[in-house]
């Protein structure tokens, strides 16, 4: 059983340029959402799905896309790097009655 | 809206002594309280959680924490720290058994031997 799975796990961009981190779940959970973590700033939400089809906004949504067309998959899209985004990205995953389930991130660098 | 205070950036400990890690919040409803451990290059592990009942709730690693509503506090605490126990913590809560997780800015567990 994998859990939560992230990739890359390391990445560095341009400014500019667009990437998109994959996040992948094999645990059939409903919600899957995106944290940024950040030094001093704990964990903010970006986006967040409550089904497939179905997304929404967190705290920190501009500069980010997201999608959900399949339950296992929620992949998080640049669309513009800029170095604000320069930070460990988490994704994470629950049912109803579970606690969060957290991949282990991707290190992006904007540069 | 919902929000959590950790007051401790740090917390320094020797080996064998209690530990506490604070946490405070705001709600304005049911809280539903967590806390996280994040060990380096990690992602967050689920320690334990405080839904409804016992106002002490046991987690993993030998971890509880005391729900107390008249404080708005949930501090997470250990009789006998491990120096393995030096991680990163997060507090977080959400309001009701839907809606997202708001996480406190973390406290760094040192634990010395």
């Amino acid at each position: 059983n994998a859990g939560v799975t992230q990739t890359p796990k390391f990445q560095v961009l341009k400014t500019g340029q667009s990437m998109t981190l994959q996040c992948a779940q094999d645990m059939n959970h409903e919600y899957m959402s995106w944290y940024r973590q950040d030094p001093g700033m704990g964990l903010r939400l970006i986006h967040y799905s409550v089904g497939a089809g179905i997304t929404d906004q967190g705290e920190v949504p501009n500069g980010y896309n997201v999608s959900r067309s399949t339950t296992e998959d929620f992949p998080l899209r640049l669309l513009s790097a800029a170095p604000s985004q320069t930070s460990v990205y988490f994704c994470a995953s629950k049912t109803v009655d579970s606690p969060l389930h957290f991949g282990n991130g991707t290190r992006l660098t904007v540069t | 809206a919902q929000s959590v205070a950790q007051p401790e950036d740090q917390v320094n400990v020797a080996e064998g002594n209690p530990l506490t890690v604070k946490c405070t919040y705001s709600v304005s409803g049911n809280p539903y309280l967590f806390w996280y451990v994040q060990y380096p290059n990690r992602g967050l592990q689920f320690l334990l959680k405080y839904i409804t009942g016992d106002n002490l709730v046991k987690g993993s690693y030998g971890f509880e924490a005391e729900f107390n509503k008249s404080q708005t506090s949930f501090h997470l605490k250990k009789p006998s720290a491990l120096v393995s126990d030096s991680a990163l913590y997060f507090c977080a809560v959400r309001e009701g058994s839907q809606g997202n997780l708001i996480f406190g800015k973390g406290t760094k567990l040192s634990v010395k031997p």
